[in-house]
């Protein structure tokens, strides 16, 4: 079974409007961590966001914010006032036994979703 | 963060030869990890490198292929060696910088004729 599933391999969002990109995570393990990384057509690996799994609050970070829904194992990202900058791939990553930085921070990722901002 | 540089950025090398992408992290850092995304895929861990000690390879990924070596806490080298069209990837390499944040490099972008 897949770790991590992102089930929209696309997405279009106006600018300015706002636009959730979808994680499902699969682990038994208690301690855990999600990640949202955002990879332009430069191939390089934005890191976003990250979520623990013992945090009581939705992270947030500027314009991103993380939807986390821990009994339906869902991490979505949500993307506020859309940029025109904010066209890219976007991956979902998590990371088991190490919510804290545990002795594993092997990440294992989704297979992405290409989100396109139209003007 | 961390700040993580990688050399070359991009290369095109002919079938049966070997490159070495290095990797430099501005910070001492204990583990680096190196990934590969093949064309229109996610991304994939090869090895953990710890310093001083033997990489630890990922399933379907050899040392013979893909040696790593980590002499310091600062950098690390990945070689794909005796490549083939098949290694035609992005090869990223990557720390944790905190528990709650790990960067990648910018990545080095091979392709193999």
């Amino acid at each position: 079974a897949q770790k991590i599933t992102q089930t929209q391999p696309g997405m279009f969002v106006q600018e300015k409007e706002a636009v959730t990109l979808d994680c499902t995570y699969d682990t038994s393990d208690p301690s855990y961590g999600l990640f949202w990384y955002k990879q332009p057509s430069s191939g390089e690996m934005i890191f976003l966001i990250y979520q623990g799994s013992y945090d009581q609050q939705n992270a947030t970070e500027g314009r991103y914010s993380l939807n986390f829904q821990k009994a339906r194992k869902s991490a979505n990202l949500v993307i506020s006032a859309s940029q025109l900058g904010d066209s890219a791939m976007y991956f979902c990553a998590m990371r088991e036994g190490g919510n804290s930085g545990g002795s594993n921070y092997k990440l294992t990722f989704g297979k992405g979703t290409l989100l396109t901002v139209n003007p | 963060s961390a700040v993580i540089s990688q050399k070359p950025s991009r290369d095109i090398c002919q079938r049966g030869t070997s490159l070495t992408i290095q990797c430099q992290v501005d910070s001492q850092v204990t583990m680096m990890f190196w990934y590969r995304q093949q064309p229109g895929q996610s991304l994939t861990l090869i090895a953990t490198a710890n310093q001083g000690s033997e990489a630890t390879y990922e399933s379907g990924f050899v040392i013979d292929k893909f040696p790593i070596s980590r002499p310091n806490l600062t950098f690390s080298t990945l070689t794909v060696s005796n490549m083939s069209p098949e290694d035609s990837s992005i090869y990223l390499c990557s720390v944790e910088a905190g528990a709650a944040e790990q960067f990648f490099g910018p990545g080095t972008r091979l392709t193999v004729l």
